[in-house]
């Protein structure tokens, strides 16, 4: 089946330091977004990206979506405490759009002050 | 303007029992999703209502169904309880007319079965 994978699972940093986390996907999607989870809290929508190769950007945050439409990144510049949490990406899953999503596992970032 | 509700909050079982979790989407939405996220893991779909109906299902038993009400909330029914059916579950709502769009989540249940 279907299926999103991320890439790392953790990721420790010093405060200042830059975090990319990686997407990718088993199939095409028409479509990627990004949610973040803190801890004991639920997933908070950040973006989509729809077209080929697009890269958007929120402040120290930036997302990519690969020209393929398979995979994609965020790449957080100069880490705060405040981004501790758990970074997924999410597609579409099944070739009809109905607005399910199929999550990849996650990637955990902690950040040191 | 209120979010997504769920209730309750936290909710421990034993295996065998049957549970009814209850959710209220987000003002305006009409569909509502519900999944299940164990620890450590990403949400899994379980199904997505909208007018009242099923409308897409994950891989989950029969063992779990739901239903959504006319006014838009849904309740997750978990029959025959399992251990492995701990797990936190969300409910996200969004409108129907932009369903490939973001999916606003609720707090979640945390259930636990004993």
């Amino acid at each position: 089946g279907q299926q999103v994978m991320q890439i790392p699972q953790y990721q420790h940093v010093q405060e200042g330091e830059d975090f990319t986390t990686y997407c990718n996907s088993s199939t095409t999607l028409s479509n990627i977004q990004w949610y973040k989870q803190r801890p004991g809290g639920h997933p908070v929508f950040l973006i989509q990206l729809v077209k080929s190769g697009e890269v958007k950007k929120q402040k120290r945050l930036t997302f990519q979506f690969g020209e393929a439409k398979k995979n994609s990144s965020l790449h957080i510049t100069a880490t705060q405490t405040t981004d501790v949490g758990t970074y997924f990406c999410a597609g579409p899953g099944g070739s009809s759009n109905t607005g399910k999503l199929i999550f990849g596992q996650g990637t955990t970032l902690q950040v040191k002050p | 303007d209120a979010g997504v509700t769920q209730s309750p909050t936290h909710l421990i079982k034993t295996r065998g029992q049957q549970v009814t979790l209850r959710c209220s989407p987000k003002s305006g939405h009409d569909t509502v999703s519900w999944y299940q996220q164990a620890l450590g893991q990403g949400p899994q779909f379980i199904f997505q209502y909208y007018e009242e109906e099923e409308r897409q299902r994950g891989n989950f038993p029969d063992r779990f169904s739901g239903h959504q009400f006319p006014n838009y909330s849904s309740e997750l029914n978990v029959n025959a309880l399992l251990l492995g059916d701990s797990a936190l579950y969300l409910c996200a709502s969004s409108p129907r007319v932009a369903t490939l769009g973001a999916q606003y989540f609720g707090p979640g249940t945390r259930l636990t079965v004993l």
